[in-house]
């Protein structure tokens, strides 16, 4: 089965800064991977989705993913973040697009800070 | 495109009370989801439907949760006899396919439990 590590529970940055958000999955086959933000109070929207094909992804509010076989890893990537990217970030696994039985399975999330 | 829908919004109830949240889906999206997403935590999903028909419940606490979507549309979630440890936010998601498919979420009801 597979499952999906996020390393950070917090991450602060200034606003203007890079950032980087850390995701570490475990599947013996090729994943399908996701970014989902979460506002305060809000559900969960997808950022961005890594399927097949390019291994660099590009999302919405100018958010790019990187997935990388060979760490098993998927960190999500803004070059400059704004106060209002502050939020909870969960990358996600799946294992099939086909087996009605799949499910994602998420992470715990990294809690993202911005200073002014 | 409505997104996904839920109501209530929060809820506060005793132990040993029930509760009930309603979901209704993107129109035209097949497969339903309800998850549990305790404070701190990633979501962790409680029961799929695909239609009306259950897909997966394989983590619903069957001695207290129950779940329907009966014209496979719409669905409910209850709880009887709400625990402590049932304060979470409920949320809902729908998806027009089944499989690791991206999946749409409604805002959640915050439930806690006294």
């Amino acid at each position: 089965a597979q499952s999906v590590t996020q390393p950070d529970i917090h991450i602060t940055v200034s606003e203007g800064a890079s950032l980087e958000l850390r995701c570490n999955y475990s599947y013996g086959a090729t994943p399908y991977l996701f970014w989902y933000v979460q506002s305060p109070g809000q559900g969960l929207q997808l950022l961005l989705k890594y399927f097949s094909g390019d291994t660099l992804v590009q999302g919405i509010k100018g958010f790019e993913a990187e997935f990388k076989r060979s760490q098993s890893s998927f960190n999500l990537r803004k070059p400059s973040v704004h106060w209002s990217d502050a939020a909870e970030y969960f990358c996600a696994v799946g294992a099939s697009l086909l087996n009605r039985d799949d499910k994602i399975i998420f992470g715990k999330g990294t809690r993202l800070h911005i200073l002014p | 495109e409505a997104g996904v829908a839920q109501s209530p919004r929060y809820k506060i109830i005793e132990k040993r009370q029930s509760v009930a949240f309603w979901c209704n889906p993107i129109s035209g999206h097949a497969t339903l989801y309800w998850y549990q997403q305790i404070l701190g935590q990633g979501p962790k999903l409680l029961i799929q439907f695909q239609n009306n028909g259950v897909v997966d419940d394989s983590q619903l606490p069957k001695d207290r949760f129950s779940a329907e979507r009966l014209k496979g549309v719409d669905s409910t979630l209850k709880i009887q006899p709400a625990k402590l440890e049932d304060s979470a936010v409920y949320l809902c998601a729908s998806s027009s396919r089944q499989g690791a498919h991206e999946q749409y979420f409604g805002p959640g009801t915050r439930l806690t439990v006294t």
